[in-house]
């Protein structure tokens, strides 16, 4: 997708790893979002920024940390994998609460 | 807490049929959107319903907002097999939105 990349595109990792998924817009939009989808749960809301140097908490952010040091990247950090953070993750950008433009995704595995 | 339901979950359908997705919320909200994800692929915006009575149509898809009923539909006309797809509803709950679990939508010829 035009304007948002997300790095790395696939992972597996072991039980205890930790890794940062990177998320870079070129849009300067001020919303970033990081979010999880499980199959049958839909999209469920990890964290969000609305601008350079702000995080807040989403549905499900247990487990993960997040860093907007600069308005185009916005980082998701997992300290200590674990299986059940095995999912696909997006993030996505937009100009308010709605997300309007989403990176295709990095699929992680923990084993 | 904001619940967000879509009926059904996987709807199979012919070529040439109508069919209605529904979306119903748990709390009052008059911001509801709509989104499609192709298999393996991201999610792309489609509607934008901000108040309540308010209809969206592109092409085949029609959208609906009734807050009052805190329920959205998502209506196919004439289906064809470009939109299958998996559709979702999301609403507004503050400054976040909240997903349902999606509707997956295939469309036989």
């Amino acid at each position: 997708n035009a304007g948002v990349t997300q790095t790395p595109k696939f992972r597996v990792l072991k039980t205890g790893q930790s890794m940062t998924l990177l998320c870079a817009q070129d849009m300067n939009h001020e919303y970033m979002y990081w979010y999880r989808q499980d199959p049958g749960m839909g999209l469920r809301l990890i964290h969000y920024s609305v601008g350079e140097g702000t995080t807040a908490k989403g549905e499900v952010p247990d487990g993960y940390n997040v860093s907007r040091l600069k308005k185009q990247n916005f980082l998701l950090g997992l300290e200590s994998a674990a299986p059940s953070q095995t999912s696909v993750y997006f993030c996505a950008t937009g100009e308010g609460i709605q997300p309007q433009h989403f990176g295709d995704g990095t699929r992680l595995s923990i084993l | 807490e904001l619940k967000v339901e879509q009926n059904p979950l996987f709807l199979s359908m012919q070529e040439g049929k109508n069919y209605t997705i529904y979306c119903n919320y748990s709390t009052t909200s008059d911001r509801l959107y709509w989104y499609r994800q192709d298999p393996g692929k991201s999610l792309e915006s489609l509607f934008v319903l901000l108040s309540n009575g308010a209809v969206k149509q592109e092409g085949r898809l029609m959208a609906s907002l009734d807050t009052k009923a805190r329920l959205s539909t998502l209506h196919i006309t004439a289906a064809v097999h470009d939109l299958s797809a998996t559709y979702f509803c999301a609403v507004a709950e503050g400054n976040k939105l909240v997903f349902g679990a999606g509707t997956i939508l295939r469309v036989k010829s």
